[in-house]
């Protein structure tokens, strides 16, 4: 029930090319969902995040698509350039808990070939 | 504006000894939390701290323990330390107490245990 499921563990991408990683959850009481970037040696950064109102949201090249339905969330990474290579995460929470808990995808490692 | 810091950056220890790990949290953040990120486990929740007080631990031995100072940063103590413990263990800040807001991590400390 805590658990978020990632996949692919790893994803090789040629540039230009569309990434995608999805995430499934079974707590429907989740209601926020963080994806990370993480660099080798770096901490995770915020990249994006979502709410289950909507189904979609942009920013940049970067875009979550959810299905609350499924229970289904996915990061869509456009135009994918060299520099995007890093390990992403997704994370869910219950905001109206209060625990301060995100709980992490297992990551999927991006390589994107020149 | 300066992002969540955490030192040290290395820390060998051997097993039985102690270790303490410092965070500041980004000015104005309130709340601190701490993470392990084990090879293999990803991210795993360790303790959440706000204004001072615990508020939420994860399901972690009591031998990893914490506490937050009047000016926000924290400290996250382990003791009896075990091969297991090996990690990098990442400090993340937010806004305030509320776990519908954005967590944003530090680069971590690595912990190994020789």
């Amino acid at each position: 029930q805590q658990q978020v499921k990632q996949s692919p563990q790893s994803l090789i991408v040629q540039k230009g090319g569309i990434s995608i990683i999805n995430c499934a959850y079974e707590n429907t009481a989740f209601d926020y969902f963080p994806w990370y970037q993480q660099f080798p040696g770096k901490g995770p950064a915020l990249l994006i995040a979502i709410r289950p109102d909507v189904s979609e949201k942009k920013e940049g090249r970067f875009t979550i698509s959810f299905n609350k339905s499924a229970k289904q969330f996915s990061l869509h990474i456009m135009d994918s350039q060299p520099g995007d290579s890093a390990t992403y995460f997704c994370a869910a929470t219950r905001t109206d808990s209060n625990t301060g808990k995100l709980i992490f995808g297992q990551g999927t490692t991006l390589q994107v070939k020149p | 504006e300066a992002g969540v810091t955490q030192s040290p950056t290395h820390l060998i220890k051997t097993r039985g000894q102690q270790a303490t790990l410092r965070c500041s949290p980004i000015s104005g953040h309130t709340s601190v939390y701490w993470y392990q990120q084990a090879l293999g486990l990803g991210l795993q929740f360790l303790l959440w701290y706000d204004e001072g007080e615990e508020r939420n631990r994860g399901n972690f031995p009591p031998r990893f323990s914490g506490r937050q100072f009047p000016n926000y940063s924290s400290e996250l103590n382990v003791n009896a330390l075990e091969l297991e413990d090996s990690a990098l263990y990442l400090c993340a800040s937010s806004l305030f107490y509320g776990s519908n807001q954005p967590q944003h991590f530090g680069d971590g400390t690595r912990l190994s245990i020789l």
